[in-house]
Order: C-alpha cells, then sequence, then structure tokens
C-alpha cells in the first residue's frame, strides 16, 4: 500500500500528558498537511510543509503545538500539556507542489483519533 | 478568509434513486477550485470530484455530477442511481489558486452533509 499512513491510529491520554503522532505521506510527494476534525465538524488547517520547511500555521496551531518534516519525508505533530479540547481526529494529507497554479489532488490519510481524558 | 458552508447537516436517499447536496461558499478570490470529498465510517477522506472556477463547464464524474454556479457562489453535488456504498458524510472544499504560490494551498471545507442510503 503506497498511501498515505498515519501512526497511532488511536490514542487515550490523560490531560497534561504530551503526545506524538506520526505521518507517512505518498513518497514522492513534497507537500504534507495537518488537519484537526472535531466531533460534526469538517477539518481544519492546522500547518502544512514544503519538504522540511513549514510553510504556514493556522491560529489554531496553538504554542503547545509543534509539527516537524526533519528530511522532507515523515512528520510528527506534538501535543505538549494535553488538555480536554485537543480530543479530535488528526488528519494527514499529501500531494505534489508544483508550478503556480498546477492542481494536485491531496490525499488524506486515515488519521490519529486522540481522546484526552 | 474563504468560508465554505453546508446547510444540510442529514441527507437521505433511497437506493437508485438521484440526491443532491448544496454547498455555498464566500470568496473575493476570482480563481479557485472546489472539491467533494466523501468520508465513509471509520474510513479516510476521498476526493469525489473537482471543478475549476475558470470552467463554465460542470464536472462530472460517472453517478456524481456538480452544478457550479460562480456568481451564486454556489456548489451542489448531485448523486445519480445511489447506491448503499454512498453511504458517508460529503465535504464540500474549497482551495485557493494562488499562481505566486509553488503548489497546492490548504483546503477549506463546509461542516459536512452525512449522508444515508435506504435499501
Amino acid at each position: 500500500d503506497t498511501g498515505v499512513s498515519q501512526d497511532p491510529r488511536h490514542k487515550i491520554t490523560k490531560r497534561g500528558q504530551n503526545v506524538t503522532f506520526r505521518c507517512d505521506p505518498i513518497s514522492e510527494h513534497n507537500r504534507l498537511y495537518w488537519y484537526r476534525q472535531t466531533l460534526g465538524q469538517g477539518p481544519e488547517f492546522l500547518t502544512y510543509f514544503q519538504n522540511e520547511a513549514q510553510l504556514e500555521k493556522s491560529r489554531l496551531l496553538s504554542d503547545r503545538f509543534s509539527a516537524e518534516r526533519p528530511k522532507g519525508s515523515f512528520s510528527t505533530l506534538e501535543i505538549q500539556r494535553t488538555e480536554q479540547g485537543d480530543s479530535a481526529m488528526y488528519l494527514c494529507a499529501s500531494s505534489l507542489g508544483f508550478g503556480g497554479g498546477a492542481w494536485r489532488e491531496q490525499f488524506f490519510g486515515p488519521g490519529t483519533r486522540l481522546t484526552v481524558l | 478568509a474563504q468560508t465554505v458552508t453546508q446547510s444540510q447537516p442529514e441527507m437521505s436517499v433511497q437506493e437508485a434513486e438521484t440526491v443532491t447536496l448544496s454547498c455555498t461558499y464566500d470568496t473575493s478570490e476570482s480563481d479557485y477550485y472546489l472539491f467533494w470529498y466523501k468520508q465513509p465510517p471509520s474510513r479516510q477522506m476521498i476526493l469525489v470530484i473537482r471543478q475549476e472556477a475558470y470552467k463554465q463547464q460542470n464536472a462530472t464524474e460517472n453517478r456524481f455530477s456538480v452544478n457550479f454556479q460562480k456568481a451564486a457562489k454556489s456548489f451542489s453535488l448531485k448523486i445519480s442511481d445511489s447506491q448503499l456504498g454512498d453511504a458517508a458524510m460529503y465535504f464540500c472544499a474549497y482551495r485557493s489558486d494562488d499562481w505566486t504560490d509553488s503548489g497546492n494551498t490548504p483546503l477549506v471545507f463546509g461542516k459536512g452533509t452525512r449522508l444515508s442510503v435506504i435499501a
């Protein structure tokens, strides 16, 4: 399977703990995105990378959140001092980034469901 | 900032019938893309259909078609000959077409419509 993979698929943690999620994009994709989806809502953009460079961060990404893509391949999303409001599905997507205006499909992973008790 | 509104939280359709899901959006941009994504229960999101704003012709993919009304900022999805496998959450999404960017910009999603298909 050469799709986007995420690990773990489910994470239950206690409030105040730190958690880290991993995303492995499709191998030739140089763009990687993180979205958060809460119950009853559509996905909301958090941050995205072009290779190892983080291009944009949403205002949703508080200072407790940090994302990295150290070698331009897989990415990690860390949440420090988790809060109950962090409970959500965290989705990763990847795409080819190319010349201005060229459309490239974003392929989504299965998500990591975080529950903060 | 762009916004996407899906006013139908839930819809249902009889198998083999046709259903239309509504989506409106707000933007000041003239160049953009619109998408419908399908999210089956406990499965990953997949792209159903896309529409480039500069194209007047409505996109069609097999049983799925859209009605794109640029002036009205409306983008509805029609599913014909509905099948049990069409049951899912459907999200309308917007993407800017920024020619100064070197590729895909992030998607802006609506809240989704849950579609049930009745056998």
